[in-house]
């Protein structure tokens, strides 16, 4: 049971938009905490894809964008690829125990 | 470029300690702000943060493992390992480390190791 809640799954077509969701709480993201985004292709590392709830790291397509609000963030992905096709996990701080925590992973599927 | 890679051993056996090490290059444990992290993967799960180490020797435990496990660094050799104790077939996973900047991507790991698979069984 993951701290920060994550739809198992979410689909679309190519060229179409979805949103993950991550819900947290005030010992987390509700606290202010900021939320991060990676994205995991099938047998590799996770790669961070956002930071700082908003910001992209160099190379990440701006197709990908996160928000944050109250205890819960967002990433959306416009223009779908079948590339994108991969698990999305977000991460943030959890205070009460102290330590960071991730989601327990979306995986996007590009029908 | 900054790369990670971890190493240890692939096979285990129950209450045996596990220790694996990071290599990385690209960048200096003793610069102010950079950190170093392991977090693992079973298999067809979530990540799971383990613990993390600082350029200052902080170090910071998930509060679920910390009483297995210890970090430590050695900057002259640019390897940070972890060891964890009492191995439990639940900790069969993919044990990634990696990299953490405070001035330019505070609290998200930026860049990653590609993992090395630990299986623990009797």
């Amino acid at each position: 049971q993951s701290v920060l809640t994550q739809p198992p799954s979410v689909s679309g077509a190519p060229g179409q938009r979805v949103t993950i969701s991550c819900t947290g709480s005030s010992s987390n993201i509700g606290a202010g905490y900021d939320v991060h985004w990676y994205q995991q292709l099938p047998g590799t590392a996770p790669k961070l894809l956002i930071y700082g709830n908003t910001n992209r790291p160099s190379g990440v397509p701006d197709r990908f964008s996160g928000s944050r609000s109250g205890a819960s963030a967002s990433l959306a992905i416009t223009g779908l690829q079948t590339e994108d096709e991969a698990a999305y996990y977000c991460q943030s701080y959890h205070n009460s125990p102290r330590g960071w925590v991730f989601g327990g992973g979306t995986q996007l599927i590009v029908l | 470029q900054i790369t990670l890679k971890e190493s240890g051993p692939t096979l285990m056996k129950p209450t045996q300690t596990l220790t694996l090490t990071c290599t990385f290059s690209g960048f200096s444990l003793s610069t102010s702000g950079v950190g170093v992290g392991w977090i693992r993967q079973p298999p067809g799960k979530a990540l799971e943060w383990l613990a993390l180490i600082y350029w200052d020797d902080d170090k910071r435990y998930s509060p679920s493992l910390k009483s297995r496990l210890t970090i430590t660094k050695d900057t002259s050799k640019n390897q940070v390992v972890l060891t964890m104790t009492d191995m439990d077939p639940l900790d069969t996973a993919t044990y990634f480390c990696a990299h953490r900047d405070r001035t330019v991507t505070p609290d998200a790991f930026d860049v990653w190791g590609q993992g090395t698979m630990v299986t623990v069984s009797s």
